[in-house]
């Protein structure tokens, strides 16, 4: 079956440090792939996707490229601002329309001044 | 931007009772929705697949008879944890499909912690 395997957290930065969380899958066929993040008190929101092999998705100057031959999909960002504490959540689906979604189990990610 | 709201954030409730969670779609439609679950430190995992004015699909291993899904209306779902015990206690998130000419776009609810005494 599908998995997401992320890396644990909490994550601790200070500002304007690079962030990198990994995330791996496992999974049939070509997946789409997906970070989602949940600010404190707010529902997950989609942060950026990609669709087939070396998409790069990117939004808020985070990015993550869709690598299939590591299968991997790391989230990255240059410098973090304090607003970016939240949790972050890798996703996949085989399904094409991102319904039903595979989780990793989400990294919390504090970054301090 | 569509949003999903889910009540209660937070319930804490006595082992052997029933408890509700609601996921509303504000301002939109939604003919299906889905309930997730998360324990400490494990993947949000998909409870079930609530269509409207049908059954919902549950995944394998989650029992129909103790989390009730109704999806009555296209902006309503709820999901009832029946003769709540202990183990229940997670983190249960709702998300909600909106359907356009660009595919679906999902929208999660805040998520509920519900907690068993």
């Amino acid at each position: 079956g599908n998995s997401v395997t992320q890396m644990e957290g909490p994550v601790t930065l200070s500002e304007e440090a690079f962030l990198t969380i990994n995330c791996t899958y496992t999974a049939t066929g070509y997946p789409s792939l997906f970070w989602y993040v949940q600010y404190p008190g707010e529902g997950l929101q989609l942060l950026l996707k990609a669709t087939k092999a070396d998409d790069k998705g990117s939004n808020k100057g985070f990015e993550a490229t869709y690598r299939k031959e590591t299968t991997s999909f790391h989230l990255e960002k240059g410098s973090v601002q304090v607003s970016d504490s939240a949790v972050y959540f890798c996703a996949l689906s085989d399904t094409g329309t991102a319904s039903k979604l595979t989780f990793g189990t989400g990294t919390r990610l504090q970054v301090t001044l | 931007g569509a949003v999903v709201s889910q009540h209660p954030s937070r319930v804490i409730c006595k082992s052997g009772t029933s408890v509700k969670i609601e996921c509303r779609s504000l301002d939109f439609q939604a003919t299906t929705m889905f309930w997730y679950r998360q324990f400490p430190k494990q993947s949000l995992m998909l409870m079930a697949t609530s269509n409207e004015g049908s059954k919902a699909t549950y995944e394998q291993g989650v029992e129909k008879d103790k989390f009730l899904i109704n999806h009555a209306s296209l902006t309503l779902s709820t999901l009832t944890v029946t003769s709540a015990h202990p183990e229940d206690s997670s983190f249960y998130i709702c998300s909600a499909s909106l359907g356009n000419s660009g595919g679906n776009t999902i929208y999660f609810g805040e998520g509920s912690w519900l907690t068993v005494v």
